[in-house]
């Protein structure tokens, strides 16, 4: 069955460190990926997304994430957290053609002032 | 532009009454998906609708659960005698376009919290 993994449940860094965030999904065929945060209280947003091209997207907030096909991976990257990145994130894929999203269990960032 | 707008935020129900959900998608959009959010688990594909139709309900509890979309008014769900597995956060999306297209995007409202005493 398709399905998608967030191994870090729980995230706590300090301002200014750089942060990591797993995805990897299992599907064989062409997805499209995205991550989307939940600041607290409010709806979920896209951050990024990715449908072709540049394996390396960039989103919004300084964010990025690089889809590594081989590795059937998405992970989200921020060089340098604020405390304002205290979020969760969501990881989802679409097989292409489809319109169900599958999303992960969700990572629950907290970053120290 | 308004975004989805959801309502109740939150809806507190006693076993066995009925709790119905709302959902007003995006201006333009035509598109509408519930998914559902248990504790500790990611967002779980429900059912997805156009105005008047239902697409695909795959998603669904077989029974207990509806959901319609009319050609006026917002888009609804409904929980027939709600039972305490039922405490969720139900979250109603939208999009403007045919979700086979390579440029989807999801627009999520703020979710309705389900507590069922």
């Amino acid at each position: 069955a398709q399905s998608v993994s967030q191994h870090n449940h729980h995230v706590i860094l300090s301002e200014a460190a750089s942060l990591e965030l797993g995805c990897n999904y299992s599907y064989g065929g062409t997805v499209n990926l995205f991550w989307y945060v939940q600041y607290p209280g409010q709806h979920l947003q896209l951050l990024l997304k990715y449908f072709s091209g540049d394996p390396l997207v960039k989103g919004i907030k300084g964010f990025e994430a690089e889809f590594i096909k081989s590795k059937f991976s998405f992970n989200l990257r921020k060089p340098s957290v604020q405390w304002s990145d205290t979020a969760e994130y969501f990881c989802a894929v679409m097989p292409s053609g489809t319109y169900k999203y599958i999303f992960g269990t969700g990572t629950r960032l907290k970053v120290l002032a | 532009n308004a975004g989805v707008m959801q309502n109740p935020r939150h809806l507190v129900r006693r076993r066995g009454q009925e709790a119905r959900l709302r959902c007003s998608p995006m201006k333009g959009h035509s598109h509408v998906y519930w998914y559902r959010q248990l504790p500790e688990e990611g967002l779980k594909f429900m059912v997805y609708l156009q105005k008047e139709n239902i697409i695909d309900e795959s998603g669904m509890p077989k029974e207990r659960f509806s959901a319609e979309f009319p050609k006026e008014g917002p888009s609804i769900l409904r929980i027939q005698q709600v039972v305490r597995g039922d405490s969720a956060a139900y979250f109603c999306a939208s999009s403007d376009r045919d979700p086979g297209s390579n440029t989807g995007e999801l627009f999520f409202g703020e979710g309705s919290r389900l507590t069922v005493l």
